[in-house]
């Protein structure tokens, strides 16, 4: 199975400072048809997690653009350009190339 | 407004069974793969089965594999999750995802 590894586990940031979460995979995600599915989602405080960003760097519907993706191959970022106060929560890379999906360990963010 | 409404969760001795459905309304449900995905506090959050928009291709995390079967109903645009043989770490909330779109959530819990 494909392991997800993320970096940093917990993340302490000032209110509209920079935020940045690296996701690495044991194995390329890059699928037969030249797509790279690697997803990043947030889970806040007792609610349901939401995917923020699909195939590396597309922003889901409403996704503020201080959230960005980048990366390639078997190396993710995601980063956060300035901190709010609702960005508090849990961050979670998650391939969806190989069976089956996978999910990074969740990275921790909050206010310092 | 679209919608994923889990229900069914509940408390369970170890080596029970549990059916959990989720209801999808404000799209089309036919036209999209279907995932059941678990979080739980201390390992984060897991894939656990998907299935094809037709029901003819199914994939499951290996620690389910045998024990749970994912099947859909496109007519009553419902999603399921039949647990067998359940075991103590079987314990997680359990989403029905898609994964642009979450449910809220039912809680099982496998104990004596």
């Amino acid at each position: 199975d494909v392991v997800m590894t993320q970096s940093p586990l917990s993340l302490s940031v000032t209110l509209g400072q920079p935020a940045s979460i690296s996701c690495r995979s044991s194995q390329s995600l890059v699928y037969s048809n030249g797509d790279t599915y690697l997803n990043w989602f947030q889970q806040r405080p007792g609610q349901s997690p939401r995917r923020l960003i699909y195939k590396i760097s597309n922003r889901d519907s409403g996704v503020p653009d201080r959230f960005s993706g980048s990366g390639s191959g078997t190396d993710f970022t995601l980063k956060i350009s300035r901190v709010e106060a609702e960005d508090v929560g849990v961050y979670y890379c998650m391939q969806g190339t190989h069976w089956p999906y996978g999910f990074g360990q969740g990275t921790k963010l909050e206010i310092k | 407004e679209v919608h994923l409404v889990e229900y069914g969760g509940g408390l369970v001795q170890p080596g029970g069974s549990l059916r959990l459905s989720c209801a999808a309304s404000g799209f089309t449900f036919s036209n999209y793969w279907m995932s059941w995905v678990r979080h739980t506090p201390g390992k984060g959050l897991e894939w656990v089965a998907t299935i094809k928009q037709d029901g003819s291709a199914k994939h499951y995390v290996d620690s389910v594999k045998g024990r749970f079967s994912i099947s859909r109903d496109n007519a009553k645009n419902s999603l399921y999750l039949q647990m067998n043989s359940l075991r103590a770490d079987d314990t997680a909330m359990y989403y029905c995802a898609m994964p642009s779109l979450w449910g809220q959530g039912t809680l099982v819990t496998v104990s004596s």
